[in-house]
């Protein structure tokens, strides 16, 4: 099955700084790559998603990039703020599994003023 | 729309008993997700619904664990006989799935469980 692999487990920036999360997954298959970020004691929510047809995307302060070669896939968040503080999560997916989403383990991101 | 509604929101239990958790999807969405969420093994896919038609369970633990979808705007998953180490936030997600590539999940609030 597939196998999503995510770094750092934590990350800690000062405001106004970038970020940068990167997961690698296994599953050649896979074509739907979503980032979800989670508060504390919330439900994990998207923040942005790509498909394999495309190699970035770019939604404001928050970007994706893929590379379906390497299989890997990164987050790039910009002009950090605190409230950008949360959990992350990568996951990736494929058509044959309905869609069923694979995450990785998490990165903590800690922006600090 | 509520969005996706899941209940009890917490459940605190002792070892042995049943525990069932309840999920209503997003009116319209046709796949349903069920996952749970650790410290350890993070988000876990644990059984996935399309069209009300199980199509993907061997993320299902043990079979103390059941999980149905008796029509389009209901499910639940079950725990008989409930274990310490089933203790979890466990999550129920519906997706749209049209096939025109629309495969958003949209989470619920969570179920935190606590068995004794």
């Amino acid at each position: 099955g597939e196998n999503v692999e995510q770094h750092p487990s934590t990350l800690s920036v000062q405001e106004g700084d970038s970020a940068v999360i990167k997961c690698t997954y296994s599953d050649s298959a896979s074509n739907y790559f979503p980032w979800y970020k989670q508060e504390l004691g919330k439900r994990p929510q998207l923040i942005i998603d790509i498909r394999s047809n495309v190699g970035e995307k770019k939604d404001q302060r928050i970007a994706v990039t893929l590379n379906k070669t390497a299989k890997h896939f990164s987050l790039h968040i910009t002009e950090t703020q605190p409230e950008d503080s949360a959990v992350y999560f990568c996951a990736a997916s494929t058509p044959n599994s309905g869609y069923a989403l694979n995450f990785g383990k998490g990165t903590s991101l800690l922006v600090t003023p | 729309d509520a969005g996706v509604i899941q209940s009890p929101r917490h459940e605190v239990t002792e070892m042995g008993q049943e525990v069932t958790l309840r999920c209503k999807p997003i009116s319209g969405h046709n796949s349903l997700f069920w996952y749970r969420q650790t410290m350890m093994r993070g988000l876990e896919l644990l059984i996935y619904f399309n069209n009300n038609v199980p199509i993907d369970d061997s993320g299902m633990p043990e079979d103390r664990f059941s999980a149905k979808m008796p029509n389009a705007s209901f499910s639940t998953l079950k725990i008989q006989p409930s274990e310490p180490r089933d203790s979890a936030v466990y999550f129920c997600a519906s997706s749209p799935l049209d096939g025109g590539g629309k495969n958003e999940q949209f989470f619920g609030p969570g179920t935190r469980l606590t068995v004794l």
